[in-house]
Order: C-alpha cells, then sequence, then structure tokens
C-alpha cells in the first residue's frame, strides 16, 4: 500500500500568516499518461464531513478561496494558506487515488496560534 | 444539487452484521463510482472501498482490514450504493461516509454511526 505521511501533525499558526502543510507519499503518483499526479486535499471541519480542496495536486475545487494553493512535485506536495484566516481552522488531509486502497495522510490539525 | 445520504447505522455486538444505505440524488448515479470512507471517533480517515460505476464493470476494491467481511454494491436503478458488513469487530466502530467518485471526491454524506460493542 501507498503510505501518504503528513507533517506535522499540528500546526498553530497566526492569523494573516502562512500556513504550510506536507504531505510525502511512499512512492510516485503521477500516472504518466497522462501527467497527473493522482492527489487530493481535504479540509475537516468538527461534526462535519471532509470537504475538497483540491484534486490532480493542484487543480482548486470550485469554490475554494485563492489563498488555498496545492503544490509540488515527484511524491512531496505541498498545502498553502497564503494568509491564515479563523474559519481556516480544521484539520487538513491528503489522500492518493493512484492505486487502491486509496490511502489518506493521518491529517495535519490546524490551530490559531 | 448533489445529494448523498447515509442510512442504517446502529449499536451491533461484535461478530454482528449491518447493511449501510447511500442514497444519491442530484447526479447521473450509473456514471460515477461510489466510495466509502470511515472516521473512528477522534480519529483520521480510512478509505474503506469503492465500487466502479457500470461502465467500468462494476467492480470493487477493499482496504485488507475489510476484506472477506465487508461487501459493496450498488442497485443503479434506485441510486442507492450500500456496505454489507459481516463479522464486525471493536475497531470497525466509527463514522461511515458516502463519497462520489473514485478519488477526489467533491460529495460527501454526512455520514451514519456505526458502534460494535458487547
Amino acid at each position: 500500500d501507498i503510505v501518504m505521511t503528513q507533517s506535522p501533525d499540528v500546526l498553530s499558526v497566526s492569523l494573516g500568516e502562512r500556513a504550510t502543510i506536507n504531505c510525502k507519499a511512499s512512492q510516485s503518483i503521477l500516472y504518466s499518461s497522462n501527467n497527473n499526479y493522482y492527489l487530493a486535499w481535504y479540509q475537516q471541519k468538527p461534526g462535519q464531513p471532509p470537504k475538497l480542496l483540491f484534486y490532480w495536486a493542484f487543480t482548486r475545487e470550485s469554490g475554494v478561496p485563492d489563498r488555498f494553493t496545492g503544490s509540488g512535485s515527484g511524491t512531496d506536495f505541498t498545502l498553502t494558506i497564503s494568509s491564515l484566516q479563523a474559519e481556516d481552522v480544521a484539520v487538513y488531509y491528503c489522500q492518493q487515488y493512484y492505486i487502491a486502497p486509496y490511502t489518506f495522510g493521518q491529517g495535519t490539525k490546524l490551530e490559531v496560534k | 444539487e448533489v445529494q448523498l445520504l447515509e442510512s442504517g447505522g446502529d449499536l451491533v455486538q461484535p461478530g454482528g452484521s449491518l447493511r449501510l444505505s447511500c442514497a444519491a440524488s442530484g447526479f447521473t448515479f450509473s456514471s460515477y463510482a461510489m466510495t466509502w470512507v470511515r472516521q473512528a471517533p477522534g480519529k483520521g480517515l480510512e478509505w474503506v472501498g469503492f465500487i466502479r460505476g457500470k461502465g467500468f464493470g462494476g467492480t470493487t476494491d477493499y482496504v485488507a482490514s475489510v476484506k472477506g467481511r465487508f461487501t459493496i454494491s450498488r442497485d443503479d436503478s434506485k441510486n442507492i450504493a450500500y456496505l454489507q458488513m459481516d463479522d464486525l469487530k471493536t475497531e470497525d466502530t466509527g463514522m461511515y461516509f458516502c463519497t462520489r467518485g473514485r478519488g477526489g471526491a467533491d460529495h460527501w454524506g454526512r455520514g451514519t454511526l456505526v458502534i460494535v460493542s458487547s
């Protein structure tokens, strides 16, 4: 199985500051035929189902604010929030959907410092 | 509007069975894979398995921990996906979500709670 490892487990950031969450895949999740990374990012707030933020690693889902950016290459990916807002407090997950089982990272809890 | 509504969660004893349902609306159900994801209390997300759409043979894949115990099926005439769970273990306790698609799930239900306890 592909192991997805996120860092850090907990991130404390001041409002208005940049937040960076990392996700590393244990093997390539790039499908060479279409040059797409099979990676998604989700945001989950307490008591709610996860919400899709990015798919194909970099494609922002409709309605997601542009302060959120997905980046990376190879087996290393990053979710960046350029200026943290109070409503961004949540747990963030990456997920690979290249090879079943489509594993999630362990999650990163983002809180306000 | 796309909607997914899970049901069937309950308190069940170890070794018991449950069938969860996911009623879908607002999209062409038969064209999409449907996925089940679970979340133990206070823990992270775990991909359980999925069923491909009719165009891809309606085949299934599962995480190793549920293979042979869980079965995902679908009824495209009713727009419902099912998760049949047999030989339940305490570690199967959690919220079960259904989602649309194989990966990059753009729609999720609110989940149904399964508690496995004696």
